[in-house]
């Protein structure tokens, strides 16, 4: 398969623990962004990279939250201190750059549950 | 207001009915529309791109009014499967650091009953 992929794909955790996703997107996909999703919303962006470059972060991105793509391959997602309002599926996206401003492939998503 | 607004649904609707879904956008800077499908529990798909003044994919069609800031799906002849959320989504594409994300509505739930 070489679509994106994310792991974990279901995660748990207590409140006040720190948890870290990664998302390995479609291989010669430069661009890589990362959107949360709650029930009955559509996706939300939080970040996004061309290549090792984080280019434009949301407001709904607080400083609990970091992205890092070290190599321009593969990204994290970390949250420290999880909150129960940071419950929610992140998902990842790529697309390749020149290809049009708006197809991006979506991989399945992470479910974050925080008691 | 929200940047993207969609008729909130749910649409019910019998086999081979026609079904169309609206949206709005408020920013007019925004360069390039979407259609993206998403069943239960699973990820966004693109489902149309809408680049001019629309554009067809056998039973789909999607149009795009810029003036009234406006684009529309239209589903025809709608099957089982055709049973999703249908969300619109804009890029704003404008230049700079912003052109590379891209704004969801909320989505409109389709369900196709026998």
């Amino acid at each position: 398969d070489t679509g994106v992929s994310q792991n974990p794909r279901h995660k748990i955790t207590k409140r006040g623990q720190n948890v870290t996703f990664r998302c390995d997107p479609i291989s010669e996909h430069n661009r890589l962004y990362w959107y949360r999703q709650t029930l009955g919303q559509g996706p939300e962006f939080l970040t996004y990279f061309q290549n090792e470059a984080q280019l434009e972060k949301s407001r709904l991105l607080s400083d609990r939250f970091s992205a890092e793509r070290p190599k321009g391959s593969f990204s994290t997602l970390e949250i420290q201190r999880t909150e129960q309002g940071d419950s929610a599926m992140y998902l990842c996206a790529s697309s390749l750059d020149g290809t049009g401003l708006g197809e991006q492939y979506f991989g399945p998503g992470t479910r974050l549950t925080v008691t | 207001r929200k940047e993207v607004e969609q008729d909130p649904g749910p649409f019910n609707v019998p086999e081979g009915a026609t079904v169309a879904f609206n949206c709005t956008y408020s920013n007019s800077a925004s360069q390039s529309f979407f259609w993206y499908r998403q069943d239960c529990r699973k990820e966004p798909k693109l489902l149309m791109s809408v680049y001019s003044s629309g554009n067809e994919d056998g039973r789909f069609t999607a149009q795009l009014n810029r003036a009234s800031q406006y684009i529309s799906l239209l589903i025809r002849d709608s099957k089982l499967s055709d049973s999703a959320t249908y969300l619109c989504v804009v890029n704003r594409g404008s230049g700079g650091g912003s052109q590379g994300n891209l704004i969801f509505g909320k989505g409109t739930k389709l369900s196709v009953k026998p």
